[in-house]
């Protein structure tokens, strides 16, 4: 297996521009994670799906995120308009099921810059 | 406020010797905690985990030790090698995992 599939890995955009993020999970998969890394604050869940439907989008930021999963094989997270303080390193994760001893499967992350 | 705390943003030891990272939590809810391992333009992936009934698990050069009444976690890594050398990521679950902020390891040759 490829294993969680992400793109691009590199991101370089200018304040005020939309940028979009894009994960494949593992096939058979039935929850997908956004998680964003950052030196102060490590890695936070923005977003979590089960069955391409959002469960819980409590960790968004603000209502310039968003996230889609219109099928069991690919989600997005856009952010529009972007800022700088939105630079970070932003991982998608897939797991079988949900809780514990349902390893968490990441994606290598996609390095967002916004100048 | 973070829930999950790793107060060493790094550690450097020696090859062969002990590395020892800790994490404290506060949420005495969570009931299940595991370590993540991260190298460079590389996503974490899962290392050991611990349930929180026990107080010790072992796997290999890898040990995770859980003290509930001080809320408190650490890996112990023995011995030490420079491939170990990453970041290393806490993390607290209930239905979801709550990561600290990470420990960078640098294992010294």
């Amino acid at each position: 297996d490829a294993g969680v599939i992400q793109s691009p890995r590199h991101e370089v955009t200018e304040m005020g521009q939309e940028v979009t993020l894009r994960c494949k999970p593992i096939s058979g998969h039935d929850y997908l994670f956004w998680y964003r890394q950052t030196m102060m604050r490590g890695l936070e869940l923005l977003i979590y799906f089960n069955n391409n439907v959002p469960i819980d989008d409590s960790g968004m930021p603000e209502d310039r995120f968003s996230a889609k999963m219109p099928n069991a094989s690919f989600s997005t997270l856009k952010i529009q308009p972007s800022e700088p303080r939105d630079s970070a390193v932003y991982f998608c994760a897939s797991s079988l099921g949900q809780g514990i001893y349902n390893e968490q499967f990441f994606g290598p992350g996609t390095r967002l810059t916004v100048l | 406020d973070q829930q999950v705390k790793q107060n060493s943003p790094s550690l450097s030891v020696q090859e062969g010797r002990i590395s020892i990272l800790n994490c404290d939590y506060t949420n005495s809810m969570f009931d299940y905690f595991l370590w993540y391992k991260k190298y460079p333009a590389e996503g974490p992936t899962f290392l050991i985990s611990i349930s929180s009934i026990k107080d010790k698990n072992e796997d290999g050069r890898f040990t995770v030790f859980l003290n509930k009444s001080a809320k408190h976690l650490s890996l112990h890594i023995v011995p030490s090698q420079p491939g170990d050398s990453a970041v290393y990521f806490c993390a607290a679950q209930t239905r979801q995992l709550t990561f600290g902020s990470g420990t960078q390891l640098t294992v010294l040759p």
